[in-house]
């Protein structure tokens, strides 16, 4: 049974451009959340789908955008690429009821914007 | 507003030692639920423990114990006889109602060392 798997594993890009991220969430689950982690720190929460549709959202700017397809895999795209991008993005995926609180994460992608 | 407070940023102890891990939250709702989560150098966060706010029974899963206190709002994670592969990145975690559902929020997370 595989987990959540992330690609890529690794990426650098330049200011201002712009950057897909994908997921695959855990056999069975139809939930997805992003989560940034900038060095040193904890992660946080950028946003959730569920049924293809945006449930919740941290606080981050429009530039930060996401989808999830019927397949309940994501993507999290971030346009504008500002060097504070930079990070690991982290993929987490999840049952959907709202009081379903058990979350599994991926290996995460990191991003370097030079 | 919710806070989660990990105030040891690193911990090196010697191979059999046994640890502690400090976690402090701040929530004003009275349902939520509290995480521990080892992220290895790998980077994905592995699932440790889940407590809600109305269980306070301690548990202990082989070498971890976890320590759940309301009355000092404390939710603190023990190894015992500390091996080497339990280096790694220790996060504590909340959920609430004013953290929103499946929400997580994390606080900045433990580095600890054992040494050989």
């Amino acid at each position: 049974d595989a987990g959540v798997t992330q690609s890529p594993t690794h990426l650098i890009k330049t200011r201002g451009q712009q950057v897909t991220l994908r997921c695959s969430p855990k056999s069975g689950h139809d939930t997805v959340s992003w989560y940034q982690q900038a060095l040193g720190q904890g992660p946080q929460f950028i946003f959730q789908y569920y049924e293809e549709e945006e449930r919740q959202r941290g606080n981050f700017p429009d530039r930060f955008s996401g989808h999830q397809f019927p397949n309940y895999s994501s993507e999290l795209n971030v346009n504008a690429l500002l060097l504070g991008d930079s990070a690991l993005y982290l993929c987490a995926s999840s049952l959907g009821g709202l009081d379903n609180t058990e979350a599994f994460f991926g290996q995460g992608t990191r991003l370097t914007v030079v | 507003a919710q806070k989660v407070t990990q105030a040891q940023t690193e911990i090196s102890v010697v191979e059999k030692e046994d640890v502690t891990l400090d976690c402090v939250y701040e929530t004003r709702d009275t349902t939520y639920y509290l995480f521990w989560y080892k992220q290895p150098p790998s980077g994905e966060l592995v699932f440790l423990i889940r407590r809600n706010s109305f269980d306070e029974q301690n548990e202990i899963s082989g070498r971890y114990s976890w320590n759940f206190q309301k009355s000092t709002s404390s939710f603190n994670f023990t190894i015992t006889a500390s091996q080497v592969v339990d280096s790694a990145v220790y996060f504590c975690a909340l959920i609430s109602d004013q953290t929103g559902a499946n929400n997580l929020f994390f606080g900045t997370g433990t580095r600890l060392t054992v040494i050989p």
